[in-house]
């Protein structure tokens, strides 16, 4: 069974560019969110997508945003971007079995290396 | 809002030696509980979760976290730790909807041979 698969693995982008990353969930997995990585703030969540709505939210500006289609992919695109947006950038997906689900562990992908120059 | 907080940083030991890594959390509802470790140059993986039931939980190779409700705790700990565990740890909490994980800011284990 294929893992959560992240495209592309790695990127460098020039201040001010815009980016967009990918996401292949696992197969039959219907919420996919993503999150950022780097030395200084560890990992923090960025959003959530389920049914192709936005669900949940993390504390990013506005030039983060995402996206999900009917076939449970997804879409991060970041626009303007700064130097600071150079991280990893994480796709996580889990099955929706109801509340308090135990099946509802949420897997990650390799993840996408942005590097902004 | 819901926060993590690890307790070490980094932890250094020798193979052999026992383990614990501290985690505790703030959020006043039911919340999802899991370890997540991270190998150099790999993706993050799942080690253990606690979902419900049994405080003590045991996950992959080896490791095991139990679950104090009232203190806030979810902490990780290894018997005999090895080389090949040299990683990066992090103890993460979701809410019931469990759609939003919130991590500590992890532990980086390197252990001597």
């Amino acid at each position: 069974k294929a893992g959560v698969t992240q495209t592309p693995r790695y990127l460098i982008k020039t201040r001010g560019q815009q980016v967009t990353l990918s996401c292949s969930p696992i197969s039959g997995h219907r919420s996919v969110s993503w999150y950022q990585q780097t030395p200084g703030q560890g990992l923090q969540f960025l959003f959530e997508y389920f049914s192709e709505t936005q669900r949940n939210k993390g504390n990013f500006p506005g030039r983060f945003s995402g996206r999900q289609f009917s076939n449970s992919r997804s879409e991060m695109n970041v626009s303007t971007l700064e130097l600071g947006d150079s991280a990893l950038y994480l796709c996580a997906s889990k099955k929706e079995l109801g509340q308090a689900h135990s099946g509802n562990t949420i897997y990650f992908g390799e993840g996408s290396w942005l590097t902004v120059v | 809002a819901q926060s993590v907080s690890q307790h070490n940083h980094h932890v250094i030991l020798s193979e052999a030696a026992s383990l614990e890594l501290g985690c505790n959390y703030s959020y006043g509802g039911t919340v999802n509980l899991f370890w997540y470790v991270q190998y150099p140059g790999q993706h993050l993986q799942l080690l253990l979760k606690y979902f419900s039931g049994d405080p003590l939980v045991k996950g992959i190779k080896g490791f095991e976290a139990e679950f104090i409700k009232s203190k806030f705790s979810f902490n990780l700990r290894k018997p005999s730790v090895q080389w090949s565990d040299t990683a990066e740890y992090f103890c993460a909490v979701t809410d019931n909807q469990g759609g939003k994980l919130i991590f500590g800011q992890g532990t980086e284990l390197s252990v001597k041979p």
